[in-house]
């Protein structure tokens, strides 16, 4: 069955240094998504990104993030300075079409220290 | 936005016990989906369940959308099924879904 595939699946970094985040779409998706869980708190949204640009993005996503899909598959996310309270899990997720199921990766734990 | 309310907030149960699980939301939706957080903090797609009911072995779920709720069934449980159990709502538009808080299941031996 086709999946969303995370990498890495952890990852600690110095408070400050950039962060890259990757994420492969399954096959013929177009709607992609960030999330992120703080340990112990809800899923929360960060962006969604469709047609090559974002289509929202909550206030969470400042200019510390970005994403892009710079080769038509994999889908990243950066960080260009972290923090402290950047530490979470972090989800991609992706859907065929609009008002479709959503299927997650597996996630990758940021610990910033 | 649309809020999602998830109740109970914890339960805990004895093996081989039933549950149900509750998912309320504010407007009218036509996406809704089941996960459960497994311990390793995986989010596990359980039911894409816009309306009707849906069943996948001890598991089932339905969603009443005209009544803004859905529910997650849960038979004969296993220690296996701890975790959290979240509802995820998007809205109309291509954008953003909103998360339940989440109930946390604990299955005793």
């Amino acid at each position: 069955e086709p999946e969303v595939t995370q990498t890495p699946s952890h990852q600690v970094t110095q408070m400050g240094q950039e962060v890259i985040l990757r994420c492969v779409p399954i096959s013929n998706h177009l709607y992609f998504y960030w999330y992120r869980q703080i340990l112990g708190q809800k899923v929360e949204f960060l962006v969604s990104f469709y047609n090559n640009e974002i289509s929202e993005k909550s206030e969470i996503f400042d200019d510390q993030f970005s994403v892009e899909r710079p080769d038509g598959s994999n889908f990243t996310l950066k960080i260009r300075s972290t923090k402290l309270e950047d530490s979470a899990m972090y989800f991609c997720a992706t859907r065929p079409g609009r008002n479709t199921e959503a299927f997650f990766g597996q996630g990758t734990r940021l610990t910033v220290v | 936005g649309i809020q999602v309310e998830q109740s109970p907030p914890d339960l805990i149960l004895q093996e081989g016990a039933n549950s149900t699980l509750r998912c309320n939301f504010s407007d009218s939706v036509n996406n809704l989906q089941w996960f459960h957080q497994n311990p390793w903090g995986q989010l596990i797609n359980l039911f894409y369940i816009p309306s009707g009911t849906k069943q996948n072995g001890r598991l089932s779920a339905t969603t009443v959308a005209t009544e803004r709720y859905s529910l997650l069934y849960i038979s004969s449980s296993q220690t296996t099924d701890s975790g959290v159990y979240f509802c995820a709502v998007p809205p109309f538009n291509a954008g953003k879904s909103t998360f339940g808080d989440g109930t946390t299941l604990t299955v005793k031996p």
